[in-house]
């Protein structure tokens, strides 16, 4: 059981807006940066959204990240096709003294 | 180009050892903290292992706490994980990660170590 915790899958349909929930404690995401992660089948993740917020250049501007107390959240707008794949949050957990990852969010654009 | 190639992996029987390397490309390797993230076949992310820029600095998972030693070589841009007292929950593939600030910004494409009789 991970402990961060994501909706195992959701889906939406092209074009629409979708959001992923990251749900932590106040020893990781209540107290450190988070930052998300898509990875399509076969291949190695890739940084979306870091310091809870912030976009890597080359990421689109339809990928927001926000967060509030022990919660984080991702927003994809305008969705597509290429969208689907799995999506992770993770943040550093101050107590456990270790980097923790939520289970991973399966999104499927229908 | 920023490249990240992990090698070494492979199967190795239960009890076994095994040491992963990580070639780094493209970016001031000793200026980097690194860290090493696994993945179980069909499984979520679990971080592994970390180490600082200049390797003074480790920090492991509890799971491979006292089996896993992380390591860097700054002169040869090389990353490893040496990896004892394998167990059949260890098989995964091994992502070679660059962290910078509090996110791990560049990925490997991966590394599968198996651990079966």
């Amino acid at each position: 059981q991970s402990v961060l915790t994501q909706p195992p899958s959701l889906s939406a349909a092209p074009g629409q807006k979708v959001t992923i929930s990251c749900s932590g404690s106040s020893s990781n995401i209540g107290k450190n940066y988070v930052s998300w992660y898509q990875q399509f089948p076969g291949t190695g993740p890739k940084l979306l959204i870091y310091e809870n917020n912030e976009r890597p250049s080359g990421i689109p501007d339809r990928f927001s990240g926000s967060k509030s107390g022990t919660s984080a959240t991702l927003g994809i707008t305008g969705l597509q096709t290429g969208d689907e794949a799995y999506y992770y949050c993770g943040t550093w957990d101050s107590s456990l003294s270790a980097w923790v990852f939520g289970g991973g969010t399966k999104l499927t654009v229908l | 180009e920023v490249q990240l190639l992990e090698s070494g992996g492979g199967l190795v029987q239960p009890g076994g050892s095994l040491r992963v390397s990580c070639a780094a490309s493209g970016f001031t390797f000793g200026s980097y903290a690194m860290s090493w993230v696994r993945q179980a076949p069909g499984k979520g992310l679990e971080w592994v292992s970390g180490i600082s820029a200049s390797g003074g600095s480790t920090y492991y998972a509890d799971s491979v706490k006292g089996r896993f030693t992380i390591s860097r070589d700054n002169s040869k841009n090389t990353l490893y994980v040496q990896m004892n007292s394998l167990r059949a929950e260890d098989t995964a593939v091994y992502y070679c990660v660059r962290k910078k600030g509090d996110a791990f910004h560049i990925w490997g494409q991966g590394t599968m170590v198996t651990v079966s009789s």
